[in-house]
């Protein structure tokens, strides 16, 4: 059983297209986040939410916009999509984001590498 | 100066060596730590967590924290043609004033095992 899932794996659309993320994890944890990988393969975080609460949102566009319909799925919605979002989009979840160390251990999903042209 | 440093490699040692990577961090109330390995296009994968000063072996691999140098480190040992892969360092920070936690990576190590 896969634990934190992501669709789609590949995305290819034209600049100012507007395309969703989705994710599940069946892991039964309380916090998820969305990371950004750019070409560098660096790694940063850009939102988290806890029991459906967001909680991180990093210095990212307003374009960008999470949604979270349960603590199991974590969405990401882009609008008017630019050549500098291409990047591989990662999903994560964690127990917990705070508490005991171990709890804050993420697992990440496959990721959905995105290709704006 | 950046939260988590990391070398970037590539580090190469020959199959059946010691593999050392290092991770320096610069939150000094970070309390938990985090290696990665990734695999070229893949995600990325938990294989150790540490959070208290000291050793810790899980198998070939063995995690190193001094939170007084804060350093961070990862040891494979009898290294594998498969251990080739990039390794990134992970440090649990503060953020928001303290209010919670997020993850801040290094940049990642390349490891190169030769066969």
């Amino acid at each position: 059983d896969t634990a934190v899932s992501q669709t789609p794996k590949y995305l290819v659309t034209q600049m100012g297209n507007d395309k969703s993320i989705k994710c599940e994890q069946n892991l039964g944890h309380d916090t998820m986040y969305w990371y950004k990988q750019d070409s560098k393969k660096f790694l940063k975080i850009m939102f988290s939410y806890n029991n459906k609460e967001l909680i991180i949102n990093e210095t990212v566009p307003n374009r960008f916009s999470p949604k979270s319909p349960d603590k199991a799925h974590l969405n990401l919605h882009i609008n008017s999509l630019e050549l500098g979002d291409s990047a591989v989009y990662f999903c994560a979840s964690s127990q917990d984001m705070g508490g005991l160390a171990e709890y804050n251990e993420q697992f990440f999903g496959p990721g959905t590498r995105l290709t704006v042209l | 100066q950046k939260e988590v440093e990391q070398n970037s490699g590539p580090l190469s040692v020959p199959e059946g060596a010691i593999a050392s990577l290092n991770c320096t961090y610069s939150d000094r109330v970070s309390q938990s730590f985090f290696w990665y390995r990734q695999y070229s296009g893949k995600s990325p994968e938990l294989i150790m967590s540490i959070y208290s000063n000291g050793d810790k072996e899980d198998g070939r691999f063995t995690a190193q924290l001094n939170k007084a140098s804060q350093y961070v480190s990862l040891l494979i040992r009898d290294s594998q043609p498969s251990d080739s892969a990039t390794y990134l360092c992970a440090v649990n920070t503060q953020a928001y004033g303290g209010a919670t936690n997020k993850l801040i990576f290094g940049t990642g190590t390349l490891l190169a095992v030769q066969p």
